[in-house]
């Protein structure tokens, strides 16, 4: 069976404080995995994706993600956030023509 | 490029009545997808289509209808509307190469705000 789960659901964070999101994976075929950002009112914006090669993936602002094969996971990560990225964070999981979207994680960072 | 625009952008309906939400892309994407998002449930595939002339049902189809008008269009139906339709609708293309694997990305629309009383 397909599917994508992202572990933690809300997220609270001061500025400058380190993120990482879990995400774990299920999937028998060649994996692409993505992470969106959904910033509050707004639609899903992508922030980074992984097809192959290199397993650490670099996105916009600062984002990253690390494809841990053995472990089926996709975290996310930041070094230091901002009040800016306070938003909703999917991952998701191409499968044939479709795409599975785990919950999402609300993440609130305090000024 | 306009990308994905959806309409309406809000929408109110009483239980029973019917509408059709719309979506066009202007990026030659093959494929397209409707999806419902709820608090705690991310998104929910409704249907896709991953060409033109071509329909399938996804996660959460029963209630909905859709229609692949061309490349450009795909539109969502309610025949029926109910209160558990209320939801934030996200129509979403993209290109899907035919042969072999190759780099997908969804773009996704605003969103239509859906509510049924």
């Amino acid at each position: 069976a397909q599917s994508v789960s992202q572990h933690n659901h809300h997220v609270i964070l001061s500025e400058a404080a380190s993120l990482e999101l879990g995400c774990n994976y299920s999937y028998g075929g060649t994996v692409n995995l993505f992470w969106y950002v959904q910033y509050p009112g707004q639609h899903l914006q992508l922030l980074l994706k992984y097809f192959s090669g290199d397993p650490l993936v670099k996105g916009i602002k600062g984002f990253e993600a690390e494809f841990i094969k053995s472990k089926f996971s996709f975290n996310l990560r930041k070094p230091s956030v901002q009040w800016s990225d306070t938003a909703e964070y999917f991952c998701a999981l191409r499968g044939t023509y479709k795409y599975i979207f785990g919950t999402g994680t609300r993440l609130k960072v305090l000024a | 490029n306009a990308g994905v625009t959806q309409t309406p952008k809000f929408q109110v309906l009483k239980t029973g009545q019917s509408m059709t939400l719309q979506c066009a892309q202007d990026m030659n994407h093959n494929s397209m997808y409707w999806y419902r998002q709820d608090p705690g449930m991310g998104l929910r595939l409704i249907y896709y289509s991953a060409s033109e002339g071509t329909t399938d049902k996804g996660e959460v189809p029963n209630g909905y209808n859709v229609s692949r008008l061309n490349k450009r269009e795909f539109s969502l139906r309610l025949e029926s509307a109910a209160p558990s339709q209320t939801s934030v609708y996200f129509c979403a293309s993209s290109l899907n190469p035919r042969s072999g694997a190759g780099e997908e990305t969804q773009y996704f629309g605003p969103g239509t705000r859906l509510l049924v009383l």
